[in-house]
């Protein structure tokens, strides 16, 4: 069951070309998330969003921009890519509570930027 | 400064053996913490939490305030246990998580 999905999966594409990859979920969640993973950096966040009027910058937006058209659909855009944005983006979601709750992850999107 | 450290990028066992994931935390305050599991070809996903006490597929870990970690430990290592682990923290009210750099488990036959 493909609660949160990413498109694309795969992309290959060239240095300054635009890039946008799409997340939408079907979880009810209101909290969604962008975040990157590279070997040996583990996961780090590049954008969150609590609802369709409240997004919030993590610890490596610079380069990249995001929106939430909608409740269900968080959207992260490359304007400019460049090589060192090679990496795998994960969208996730989280469910609403006064405390953090699991996050629930897309399937991934590997980005290459050539 | 908030950060979650996990020290061994790759941790090697034969079937059966004990493992223990390392997990430091770096927090303010009283985080909530957390273990993420992503099998190969699987998406990453909630293996378990300190604040369900709870073991799952065998594993637990214990939350030490004093020394500031959060160790994932089974006592007999499985193959298809073999998967990357991620340690994670989220702030009370604040609703990020920050993550560890990750664990690669091999459990070799």
């Amino acid at each position: 069951d493909a609660d949160v999905t990413q498109t694309p999966r795969n992309r290959i594409t060239k240095t300054g070309k635009r890039i946008m990859l799409e997340c939408s979920q079907t979880k009810g969640h209101d909290r969604m998330y962008w975040y990157r993973q590279d070997p040996g950096l583990g996961l780090r966040l590049i954008y969150y969003s609590f609802d369709v009027k409240d997004i919030n910058k993590g610890e490596i937006s610079d380069g990249y921009s995001v929106s939430r058209q909608a409740q269900a659909k968080f959207s992260l855009s490359l304007e400019s890519a460049i090589p060192n944005q090679t990496a795998l983006y994960f969208c996730a979601t989280s469910d609403p509570g006064t405390a953090p709750g699991e996050l629930f992850f897309g399937e991934g999107s590997r980005l290459t930027v050539l | 400064a908030q950060r979650v450290t996990q020290p061994e990028k790759l941790l090697s066992v034969f079937k059966g053996a004990p493992v223990e994931l390392k997990c430091n935390y770096s927090y303010s305050g009283s985080p909530e913490l957390f273990w993420y599991v992503q099998y190969s070809r699987q998406r990453l996903q909630l293996l378990l939490r300190h604040i369900s006490r709870e073991s799952i597929k065998g594993f637990t870990a214990d939350l030490n305030k004093g020394e500031t970690s959060f160790h994932l430990k089974k006592p007999f290592a499985q193959e298809e246990d073999s998967a990357m682990y991620y340690c994670a923290l989220s702030g009370p009210g604040t609703y990020k998580y920050i993550f560890g750099t990750g664990t690669r488990l091999k459990v070799l036959a």
